[in-house]
């Protein structure tokens, strides 16, 4: 079965400064897809940065990238220049590549708190 | 823009109470999905259904049901709700297909039996 772990339950950064947040999975196929989820406060989950596992090169979305490392089944979101606005609980999630129904699983989840 | 709406943000039961949550998407979703969110064990899969009438059982199916009459329209249903049901409930949609599917999630429903 396919596993998703995020080891670090919370994080703080200072405002305009970079943090990484982790991800490690388990799956034993070798076409998937990966995702990062956030939170905010009261607020709707909202994506921030996808990753398909066939390419090589790492996602990004204006301030946020990924680091993805396929054969350490890693998949780290980094964040740069941190805003107040990015403080939320952030997901880390996997889900199988093809054309089913397949479920995606997440990872528990890290609070990220940003400091003014 | 997608849009997936819940009924209720805050639900207050009693123990012993069938409960209704709702769903609606209105982006022609094929797929569905209902999770319980709790501090410390992320989001869990209760049930998801990938067609109407159709569904299937996630990882923690046990005291809850589903109906998908309409294909915008996916009902979480506690049966008999029990303190242990007190938690967050997300529902999510996707497309189905072969692209990079995410899930569009609505806003949640934070529910508490007493």
């Amino acid at each position: 079965a396919q596993t998703v772990t995020q080891s670090q339950p919370e994080m703080s950064v200072q405002e305009a400064e970079t943090v990484t947040l982790s991800c490690t999975y388990d799956t034993s196929e070798s076409d998937y897809y990966l995702f990062w989820y956030k939170q905010p406060p009261s607020r709707q989950m909202i994506l921030v940065i996808r990753q398909e596992a066939y390419k090589q090169q790492n996602a990004t979305e204006n301030r946020f990238s990924v680091n993805f490392q396929k054969a350490a089944k890693s998949f780290s979101l980094k964040i740069s220049d941190s805003q107040l606005g990015d403080a939320a609980m952030y997901f880390c999630a996997y889900r199988r590549r093809g054309s089913g129904t397949y479920k995606y699983i997440f990872g528990t989840g890290t609070r990220l708190k940003v400091l003014a | 823009d997608v849009k997936v709406t819940q009924s209720s943000r805050y639900l207050v039961k009693r123990t012993g109470e069938k409960v209704f949550l709702e769903c609606v998407q209105d982006m022609d979703h094929e797929n569905m999905f209902w999770y319980r969110q709790d501090p410390g064990l992320g989001l869990r899969l209760i049930y998801f259904s990938y067609d109407v009438k159709m569904k299937e059982k996630g990882d923690i199916p046990e005291g809850y049901s589903v109906s998908r009459e309409k294909k915008e329209r996916f009902s979480l249903i506690l049966e008999s709700a029990s303190t242990n049901q007190t938690s967050m409930y997300l529902c999510a949609s996707s497309p189905s297909g072969r692209t990079v599917n995410e899930q569009f999630f609505g806003p949640g429903t934070r529910l508490t039996v007493l």
